[in-house]
């Protein structure tokens, strides 16, 4: 367990609209990361970020935006850009250590649909 | 870019039969590999994971083997049960720093009692 909540669990975009998702992590740890997960697909790395006041693109960065001004708080938001949104968002942290060496650890989730 | 492959899409065995999970993975400079386990609708947890300098590593019914030279690891669950019935990733750590992980596509687990 990552000591991760995602907020909220279910949330709704309406067409040309800008909406935010919630991480928070409880274990200080360092590198967290958003993940995007369409149906029956694995997991898509979006952004992610190492330490405060840096962020990283992932490979479908596009049409999402990032903040990292607190080390518990890593937000999403999906903006009107981004043309098919309806997906399950994951958050995941890690803790410091070897590179390459760490599990990440998910919080619960959000499912984003289109009204 | 890099990927991981993972072999196959769905797998259906019987109960008390054992799985096994196989994933390929294309950056020579992987070093860490975990397992994730999920449920419908549910986040994916961490079930077992191995890094490069052991070949496997086993964990009551659940094994994990790597092969760094054809580069490719596998997962084997052994006595399977019902409630083992989920969507299997493998993942594999990306050169470059941050702890990246690229994932394979998943293996659907249905265990039939």
């Amino acid at each position: 367990d990552g000591g991760i909540t995602q907020s909220p669990k279910y949330l709704f975009r309406k067409e040309g609209q800008n909406v935010t998702l919630s991480c928070e992590q409880n274990l200080n740890h360092d590198a967290m990361y958003w993940y995007r997960q369409d149906p029956g697909q694995g997991l898509r790395l979006i952004y992610y970020s190492q330490i405060v006041n840096d962020f990283q693109k992932g490979d479908i960065a596009e049409g999402y935006s990032v903040s990292r001004e607190k080390k518990e708080s890593f937000p999403l938001t999906v903006t009107s850009a981004q043309k098919n949104p309806t997906a399950f968002y994951l958050c995941a942290n890690s803790p410091p250590g070897l590179r390459g060496n760490q599990p990440q650890h998910f919080g619960d989730g959000t499912r984003l649909s289109i009204l | 870019g890099e990927n991981v492959e993972q072999h196959p899409s769905t797998l259906s065995v019987q109960e008390g039969d054992s799985a096994v999970i196989k994933c390929t993975y294309s950056d020579s400079a992987s070093n860490y590999f975990p397992w994730y386990k999920q449920e419908l609708g549910k986040r994916p947890q961490l079930i077992i994971d191995i890094r490069s300098n052991v070949g496997e590593k086993k964990d009551q019914r659940i094994a994990v083997t790597l092969n760094k030279t054809a580069k490719h690891f596998s997962l084997h669950i052994t006595e399977t049960q019902p409630e083992d019935s989920a969507v299997y990733f493998c993942a594999a750590s990306l050169s470059g720093g941050y702890n990246k992980l690229i994932f394979g596509a998943g293996t659907r687990l249905a265990v039939h009692p």
